[in-house]
């Protein structure tokens, strides 16, 4: 079984640039969330997805963050503008039974 | 809300030592509890989860038990390897399953 599939690997921006991400989540997950992990924390929610619905996106920075699951599947993860404070691991995770599979995230800096 | 608090680290043992890392919750209704590894390069994985109270999860010679009256959720380990050197993170789930709170995780090293 094919797992979740994040791309980029790694990205460097300079501030105030844009940068998206993608995630191909496991094939018939419902549900896709977006996760902000900076170093030496625990992964933070940014927006969960009921497949092209969201959940909760409560903790997303809308002013600069934007998401979308347009067909139920794929999901892209844009920031526009970035700030120092972006820099982080990017995760993207599906879920069935009450397991969540993680992909190997996105590393972002932005200098 | 919900939330999940562990044990500060970096934790650093050495090879055949006995570990425990403490993670305890706070929760409105019966959520599921879990504890997911990050191996140094890789996502998050699940390691073990328990679903209700008095459960034992245990997967790779790892094991925590679901403790209702003390809100934990504690991993053991009766003899680390270094292989086992990672970032462990205490999770949990609402009881929706939708909904999943991690604490900040805890490094372990194992050494020679």
């Amino acid at each position: 079984e094919a797992g979740v599939a994040q791309s980029p690997r790694y990205k460097i921006i300079e501030k105030r640039q844009s940068v998206a991400f993608w995630c191909n989540p496991i094939s018939g997950h419902a549900t896709l969330y977006w996760y902000q992990q900076i170093l030496g924390q625990g992964p933070k929610l940014l927006i969960q997805f009921q497949n092209n619905g969201v959940v909760d996106d409560s903790q997303l920075p809308k002013d600069r963050f934007s998401a979308e699951r347009l067909k139920g599947v794929d999901s892209t993860l844009k920031i526009q503008p970035a700030k120092l404070e972006d820099s982080a691991v990017y995760l993207c995770a599906s879920s069935t039974n009450e397991k969540l599979f993680f992909g190997s995230g996105t590393q972002l800096s932005v200098l | 809300g919900d939330s999940v608090t562990q044990m500060e680290g970096p934790v650093t043992l050495s090879e055949e030592a006995f570990l425990t890392i403490n993670c305890t919750y706070t929760a409105t209704g019966y959520p599921s509890l879990f504890w997911y590894v990050q191996y140094p390069g890789e996502g998050l994985q699940l390691l073990l989860k328990a679903t209700k109270a008095d459960d034992k999860g245990s997967n790779k010679g790892f094991e925590a038990t679901y403790r209702k009256e003390t809100t934990s959720f504690h991993l053991e380990k009766g003899s680390v390897q270094v292989s086992d050197s990672a970032v462990y993170f205490c999770a949990l789930s609402d009881g929706t399953g939708n909904q999943f709170y991690f604490g900040t995780g805890t490094s372990l090293t194992v050494i020679p």
